[in-house]
């Protein structure tokens, strides 16, 4: 199956702007989603098919993808950002309908 | 609004049968995908199955047919069984919706999880 990619940790200051960034091939021809997922709590959608906000997000999380690389953006990040951020695609495999990469840590100092 | 919510056996014996069913409320489970996936400590989601409108079952190749999905709309439920279980299906298992209208894409409603273990 494809895999996807992910930076491990990132940090940013309160308020500042962070990118987190997915590579694989299988973005090349799926959508790309984004998870938050808060200690002991289940993932929330915050991202779908690449741009897409799901309701109740704040417009400070936006999505984009240029060939294998999607990407989260959080402008003016809040203290309540800091989280695992997971994306997931679908596997070019065919296999494999959802697959997630290992996650960013998203530390806000 | 839909909500999931996962019931079962928080320990089960290697080598048993792991029995899990999630529970939706606001939402019909003839519709739609809902599916399984867990989580290990420290790692990220992993998709274990789903069911598509009662009908269709897909399973992650990983699992080698140790799991079974079903569902039963009479009670807005659907339920995993994994066989043969080990210690290394031990994790936080979620039941999740997807409403993608052509392929399945994308969880936009999860249950809070249950940690399952297995030990003897």
């Amino acid at each position: 199956s494809s895999e996807l990619t992910q930076d491990p940790t990132v940090s940013v200051a309160l308020g500042q702007t962070v990118r987190i960034t997915c590579q694989g091939d299988s973005l090349r021809d799926n959508h790309a989603n984004w998870y938050r997922q808060k200690p002991g709590q289940a993932p929330v959608l915050v991202i779908f098919d690449r741009t897409n906000r799901p309701s109740g997000i704040p417009d400070r999380f936006s999505g984009s993808t240029s060939e294998d690389t999607a990407s989260l953006t959080i402008t003016g990040a809040q203290a309540e950002d800091e989280a695992d951020y997971y994306c997931n695609s679908r596997d070019n495999s065919g296999n494999h309908p959802y697959i997630f990469a290992a996650g960013t840590k998203v530390t806000v100092l | 609004q839909v909500q999931l919510q996962e019931s079962g056996p928080g320990l089960v014996k290697p080598s048993e049968t792991l029995s899990l069913t999630c529970t939706v409320s606001g939402g019909f489970v003839s519709a739609y995908y809902w599916s399984w996936l867990r989580q290990a400590p420290g790692r990220e989601p992993e998709w274990i199955a789903y069911i598509y409108h009662s009908r269709y079952t897909s399973y992650n190749p990983s699992l080698k047919s140790r799991a079974t999905i079903s569902d039963d709309t009479s009670k807005s439920q659907f339920s995993l069984k994994l066989t043969s279980v080990t210690a290394a299906d031990t994790a936080v298992y979620y039941c999740a919706r997807d409403k993608s209208l052509g392929m399945p894409n994308f969880f936009d409603s999860w249950g809070q999880g249950i940690l399952v273990t297995v030990s003897s």
